[in-house]
């Protein structure tokens, strides 16, 4: 059985950091792509960013451009989202989401998501 | 970035209706689409990939159709668990866009 288990949110102070990470299981990791999609409660689906299966793919939504920083440890299982110059308009739940191609397209796994809140 | 719309953005609907949900794309996507059906404090699931080609344990009821800029989600025959926010998502180039979302309830 696939899981994504999300860690790393909780309260972030304007312009510092957060570091979100994504523990896979259940399914051969280093094969495909993985994607973070955040959504304010309440609110629509924002996908934020993607990376191929051997991080030579990488995509980001606008708004977070220059911050964002995705990664992934193949060899560990594991997504990463490093986040700077953390803004208010950033609190979301962020979810980890994996694809079922080594490129990314449109993901088909997803963890419960970790919220991220930034107030100061 | 290509922009994602989505009509309608809500709809009342029986049990037993057939419902149709339309996204258009700003610019050409080929097949670059997926659907996605979410319910409150879930995590989204997977109907569609490839704009028609059903996830596997999704009910049949189920179908995508569409290329290049127009595409929808239909359900057949909607079902009391259909309940739902339904999202369209552009893969064809970053950054990949989600659609505004029809949220589909009880009539």
């Amino acid at each position: 059985e696939v899981q994504l288990v999300e860690s790393g949110g909780g309260l972030g102070q304007p312009g510092g950091s957060l570091r979100l990470s994504c523990a896979a299981s259940g399914f051969i990791f280093e094969d495909y792509a993985m994607h973070w999609v955040r959504q304010v409660p309440g609110k629509g689906l924002e996908w934020v960013s993607g990376i191929g299966h051997n991080s030579r793919s990488v995509g980001y939504v606008d708004s977070v451009k220059g911050r964002f920083t995705i990664s992934r440890d193949n060899a560990k299982n594991s997504l990463y989202l490093q986040m700077n110059n953390l803004r208010t308009e950033d609190t979301a739940l962020y979810y980890c989401a994996g694809d079922t191609r080594s490129w990314p397209e449109s993901p088909a796994y997803w963890g419960q998501g970790t919220l991220v809140t930034v107030s100061s | 970035d290509i922009q994602m719309t989505q009509s309608p953005s809500s709809l009342s609907a029986s049990v037993g209706d057939r419902v149709t949900i339309t996204c258009r794309a700003s610019q050409g996507i080929r097949n670059e689409l997926g659907w996605y059906q979410q319910k409150p404090g879930k995590a989204p699931k997977r109907l569609i990939y490839a704009a028609s080609n059903l996830q596997s344990g999704v009910p049949s009821r189920f179908s995508g159709s569409g290329s290049g800029t127009e595409f929808t989600l239909t359900i057949s025959s909607l079902q009391p668990e259909d309940f739902a926010t339904y999202y369209c998502l552009q893969h064809n180039t970053y950054p990949f866009t989600f659609g505004p979302g029809t949220k589909v309830d009880i009539k």
